[in-house]
């Protein structure tokens, strides 16, 4: 199975933009690189995913690299609330059924 | 449109009890996935259900076990609960299994 490694946690600064990164060496081709976070108590949110182009939404942009072997997720202007955990995570096909596989994920602060 | 909704919020079990909690998907979103997240073993997969079908199953014993309605609503059940089953428990919907949707969570204590 595809795994990801991030560090354990970051900070950054507010206003400042957040790049987090994530390795994900063994991934295959038809693997989707997934980013979602967690804010303290709460359900994980979606942020958004990419296969090999990079992608941008109306919360972060994200950059895989030419070989799929890494990505980073970017914050551009990080607030106080997007002090969360970020997991980057891949999407595993199996029998045409899809499996998210979680790492422990990167516990971003960002401070005033 | 509404997100997900688990229910209930919060409750506390005695060991040897059983729990059934409930989740009620994104309208439209016939995929609805369990999950069970501790601070020692991160999001771990419980199982998935489709049109009232489990298609995809994670490594939990039997005391686990879940089910879907036709309306896509789903339940799922711990029986025999033991200490270490205190966790958030997580349900989260989608159209056909790709992106999934996060409810705010169940959280069970047992003493």
């Amino acid at each position: 199975d595809a795994k990801t490694t991030q560090p354990t946690s970051m900070d950054c600064a507010e206003g400042r933009a957040a790049n987090l990164p994530c390795n994900h060496s063994t991934i295959s081709g038809n693997e989707y690189v997934y980013w979602y976070r967690q804010i303290h108590s709460q359900g994980p949110q979606y942020i958004i995913h990419g296969l090999k182009n990079n992608e941008t939404n109306e919360m972060a942009s994200l950059i895989i690299t030419e070989d799929r072997k890494s990505s980073t997720l970017i914050l551009p202007h990080a607030t106080l609330r997007d002090t969360a955990v970020y997991y980057c995570i891949v999407r595993v096909d199996r029998d045409s059924n899809y499996q998210l596989i979680w790492g422990a994920g990167t516990k971003l602060i960002i401070k005033p | 449109k509404a997100g997900v909704t688990q229910t209930p919020r919060y409750l506390i079990k005695t060991r040897g009890q059983q729990v059934t909690l409930s989740c009620s998907p994104i309208s439209g979103h016939r995929s609805v996935s369990w999950y069970q997240q501790t601070p020692g073993q991160g999001l771990q997969f419980l199982f998935e259900y489709f049109s009232e079908t489990q298609r995809n199953k994670g490594n939990f014993p039997g005391r686990f076990s879940g089910r879907q309605f036709s309306n896509s609503r789903s339940e799922m059940n711990v029986s025999t609960l033991e200490l270490g089953d205190s966790a958030l428990y997580l349900c989260a919907s989608s159209l056909s299994g790709n992106t999934i949707y996060f409810g705010e969570g169940s959280w069970l204590t047992v003493v």
